[in-house]
């Protein structure tokens, strides 16, 4: 079955500490996505990648990082330095080069006490 | 700046009848167009696109309707059943955006019996 894992589903953190939220896919896309969720809010670009070792900042990029080394996997670090970490992640990924749709995967919540 | 727009923060409607939403956007680059359907603490998934060279997209109870002049958008889901209740967000992307797709803020749509 292709698809895309996110784990955990639920992770809790103390401020301060810096925690890494996984993601892989196996449906061969270049293309990979991290978006924050907020509740009443649409979901909010963090991150891209459109092709192994290369990565974008997305519109709220501050206080996180990404590393792309494999094409099916997308780790997002939110560090000590996001304000508001305390959110659901979601990650997508895509093939390029065409429009087309994005496939979500089911989320990480973070709660950070 | 909300490049892509849902004003109705909630939409009830009954069982069987037509359920319309709504997204309306400021960009003129935007060249496609999702709707997306999201349960609580799930990934989104993909229900329906368009493209801006056409005006209207159906598939089975889903339609959606492109009116550029107006940039404006809507999802038509006919008739409406229970399942259908969720949130809904419209999405945009660009060629030149890098296809990266902007949410507009969701639609709570909740079908009544």
């Amino acid at each position: 079955d292709g698809g895309i894992t996110q784990s955990p589903k639920y992770l809790f953190r103390k401020e301060g500490q810096n925690v890494t939220l996984s993601c892989e896919q196996n449906l061969n896309h270049d293309a990979m996505y991290w978006y924050r969720q907020d509740p009443g809010q649409g979901l909010r670009l963090i991150y891209y990648s459109q092709i192994v070792n290369d990565f974008q900042k997305g519109d709220i990029a501050e206080g996180y990082s990404v590393s792309r080394e494999k094409k099916e996997s997308f780790p997002l670090t939110v560090t000590s330095a996001q304000k508001n970490p305390t959110a659901f992640y979601l990650c997508a990924s895509s093939i390029t080069g065409v429009h087309n749709e994005q496939f979500f995967g089911p989320g990480t919540r973070l709660t950070v006490l | 700046d909300q490049q892509v727009k849902q004003n109705s923060p909630s939409l009830s409607v009954q069982e069987g009848r037509i359920s319309i939403l709504n997204c309306d956007y400021t960009n003129s680059m935007f060249d496609y167009f999702l709707w997306y359907k999201k349960y609580p603490a799930e990934g989104p998934t993909f229900l329906i696109s368009i493209s801006s060279i056409k005006d209207k997209n159906e598939d089975g109870r889903f339609t959606v309707f492109l009116n550029k002049s107006a940039k404006h958008l809507s999802l038509h889901i006919v008739p409406s059943q229970p399942g259908d209740s969720a949130v809904y967000f419209c999405a945009a992307s660009s060629l030149q955006g890098a296809q990266k797709l902007v949410f507009g803020q969701g639609t709570r749509l909740t079908i009544n019996p």
